[in-house]
């Protein structure tokens, strides 16, 4: 175990539905990310906070929305998904966001299905 | 374009024997290195980790090794293992702060009884 968990494990959802991700790091760090992770392609950096600030969108579309209520807590709020979407989401925390070293702790990941 | 890559998407190695898995970066200006193991349905999981001020960091098992000139990352595992059945990742930051990782595509380590 990381520190980091994730919900649900697994979602199927329609390309109609609104659904959300959830992280929670148990670790007391302050910043914290989302990745996607397709078949054969390289994990992809979405979204990253740092003391609840969103600092880095990377090109994500807006029917992906992240909300961070707190350092414990990131959610990923996604609304009128596209079957290509389809992927593993994987959240990941980190002490903080201003070290030279700052290794990122990943949670088990998110398996989303789009149909 | 992608900044971290591997050589190789599969390597497969003996039980017992030494594995060594390779990554080459593009950007210069990474200042920091990581190798992390994800085995299946898992998230990727911390290994051992470098900066660019070092050329050489051991762990227990595993040795990363930094070449800056040709922009080099290398990970060793002695004494191959089961367990050690994972897809590895090099992952690369640049400067400091919560900027994020890029990662390279995997290398799958598949161990041979």
């Amino acid at each position: 175990e990381t520190g980091v968990t994730q919900t649900p494990r697994h979602l199927v959802m329609g390309m109609t539905n609104k659904k959300s991700l959830k992280c929670e790091q148990h670790l007391g760090h302050n910043a914290m990310y989302w990745y996607k992770q397709s078949a054969k392609k390289p994990l992809e950096l979405m979204f990253v906070y740092n003391f609840k600030e969103q600092t880095e969108n990377n090109s994500v579309p807006s029917r992906f929305s992240p909300e961070c209520p707190n350092s414990s807590h990131l959610f990923l709020h996604l609304h009128t998904l596209q079957p290509e979407d389809s992927a593993l989401y994987l959240c990941a925390s980190s002490l903080q966001g201003h070290a030279l070293t700052d290794t990122q702790y990943f949670g088990p990941g998110t398996r989303l299905t789009v149909l | 374009g992608e900044s971290v890559g591997l050589h190789l998407p599969t390597l497969s190695v003996q039980e017992g024997d030494n594995s060594i898995i390779n990554c080459a970066y593009s950007n210069s200006a990474s200042d920091y290195f990581i190798w992390y193991k994800q085995e299946s349905g898992k998230g990727p999981q911390f290994i051992i980790d470098i900066r660019s001020n070092m050329d050489k960091r051991q762990g227990q098992r595993v040795t990363v090794l930094l070449n800056k000139t040709v922009k080099h990352l290398s990970l060793q595992i002695a004494a191959t293992q089961p367990g050690d059945s994972a897809v590895y990742f090099c992952a690369e930051e640049k400067g400091g702060g919560a900027d994020g990782l890029t990662f390279g595509k995997g290398t799958h380590l598949i161990i041979q009884p």
